[in-house]
């Protein structure tokens, strides 16, 4: 079994609608990450949380929600899709270790959702 | 400036060539830097990491790092079709250290 999981993987919606994005891990990370992804633009980051009472906006969080209800799940929200929210979208994870230079982030299949 | 710059190609290489993928980063605090490779439709992953001056080098990869001059990048020796993918650069900069910033990736494409 993937170690990130998305749902849905495609989503096709109308402008208006509410729609929530749902990741969940099974690596035991307490760091969880929403980012999208345009073509030419790279990978941005929404929204970020380091453990289930934490939670960050990221660079480009506006119209944008998200809720941790436990350390495994992440949800992102779109309260009110638009059209240039049609994107890529990724949940990452990683693990923290005090001192240490890096951690990596592991990617999940990501969502490919478009509104009308 | 952005934060971090790449050249988003293609970058077209000969198989059995170097290929060389550059990176330059505007926070000169930053402490890690990472290289995630992405094949067309799937999510990255990560290939290599470095945070000392210099080069870091793992089976055909290698990552270069100079701190000076703000640039990290990466060489993949005796390319082969499999590299064919996007290469994205991720910095972690100083003044950010909970998260990292990518760059919009270069396309490599690796000809028979």
């Amino acid at each position: 079994d993937a170690d990130v999981t998305q749902t849905p993987r495609n989503r096709i919606t109308k402008t208006g609608k509410r729609i929530m994005l749902e990741c969940s891990q099974t690596k035991g990370h307490d760091r969880m990450y929403w980012y999208r992804q345009d073509p030419g633009l790279g990978l941005r980051l929404i929204y970020y949380s380091f453990d289930v009472k934490d939670i960050n906006k990221g660079e480009i969080s506006d119209g944008y929600s998200v809720s941790r209800q436990a350390q495994a799940k992440f949800s992102l929200s779109l309260e009110s899709a638009i059209p240039n929210q049609t994107a890529l979208y990724f949940c990452a994870t990683s693990d923290f270790t005090p001192g240490q230079g890096y951690n990596e982030q592991f990617f999940g299949p990501g969502t490919r959702l478009t509104v009308l | 400036q952005k934060e971090v710059e790449q050249n988003s190609g293609p970058l077209s290489v000969p198989e059995g060539a170097i290929a060389s993928l550059n990176c330059t980063y505007s926070d000169r605090g930053s402490q890690s830097f990472f290289w995630y490779r992405q094949y067309s439709g799937k999510s990255p992953e990560l290939i290599m990491f470095i945070y000392s001056n210099g080069d870091k080098e793992d089976g055909r990869f290698t990552a270069q790092l100079n701190k000076a001059s703000q640039y990290v990048s990466l060489l993949i020796r005796d390319s082969q079709p499999s590299d064919s993918a996007t290469y994205l650069c991720a910095v972690r900069p100083y003044s950010s250290a909970s998260k990292i910033i990518f760059g919009s990736g270069t396309r490599l494409s690796i000809r028979p």
